[in-house]
């Protein structure tokens, strides 16, 4: 089975605080993703990576950013965290195009 | 800038009843996929479809692609308790990007 873990399910950080999301996939997708989930606004999403160091904007990338040294991690960075980033963040990765995505469980994060 | 919408988007159903949830998307693309959510958990995949026509089935769940109409269809039949979830369709719009619908919460009372 594919296993995308999230090293942390639930955060509660200070605004102004920077913080690292890290996601690790096991099956060797090439591509990874970083989305957002909020209630009415489905799934957003933050960026992509194609392959190692390369990444890609996606519909709201602003006070994000994102790191891919190696090919089984991608990590998301709020380099200061706002409120309105308190948020579900799901990590998602896929083998190739014209293949479904795969998440994992989740972090939920508070900022206050 | 492809636009996916499902609807309804809340959707309450007796067991035993059947319905269908619609995902309509903007832009040409043969590729979408199906994904159903659990309160507090994340997404799992249920069907893909690749080409115009596809149907593709598991138990009570059937979907279809229509790209020519830009609609798919995810088909409950004889619904039951354990259907209960909240369920996404993807597009996948040919540049790595896969642009979610708003999702479909589903409640089926016993």
């Amino acid at each position: 089975d594919v296993k995308v873990t999230q090293s942390s399910r639930y955060l509660v950080k200070r605004t102004g605080e920077k913080v690292f999301l890290e996601c690790v996939q096991d099956m060797d997708h090439e591509n990874m993703f970083w989305y957002r989930q909020d209630p009415g606004l489905g799934l957003r999403l933050i960026y992509f990576s194609y392959d190692v160091k390369m990444k890609e904007k996606g519909d709201i990338p602003e006070g994000y950013s994102v790191s891919r040294e190696k090919k089984e991690r991608f990590s998301l960075i709020l380099e200061s965290a706002s409120t309105n980033q308190t948020s579900m963040y799901l990590c998602a990765s896929s083998p190739a195009r014209a293949r479904p995505i795969y998440f994992g469980e989740g972090s939920w994060l508070t900022v206050v | 800038e492809l636009k996916v919408e499902q609807n309804p988007l809340f959707l309450s159903m007796q067991e035993g009843k059947n319905y269908t949830i619609y995902c309509n998307y903007s832009t040409t693309s043969d590729r979408l996929y199906w994904y159903r959510q659990d309160p507090g958990k994340s997404l799992e995949s249920l069907f893909v479809l690749l080409s115009n026509g596809a149907v593709k089935q598991e138990g009570r769940l059937m979907a279809s692609l229509d790209t020519k109409a830009r609609l798919s269809t995810l088909h409950i039949t004889a619904a039951v308790h354990d259907l209960s979830a909240t369920y996404f369709c993807a597009v996948d719009e040919g540049t790595y990007k896969y642009i979610f619908g708003t999702g479909t919460r589903l409640k089926v009372l016993a």
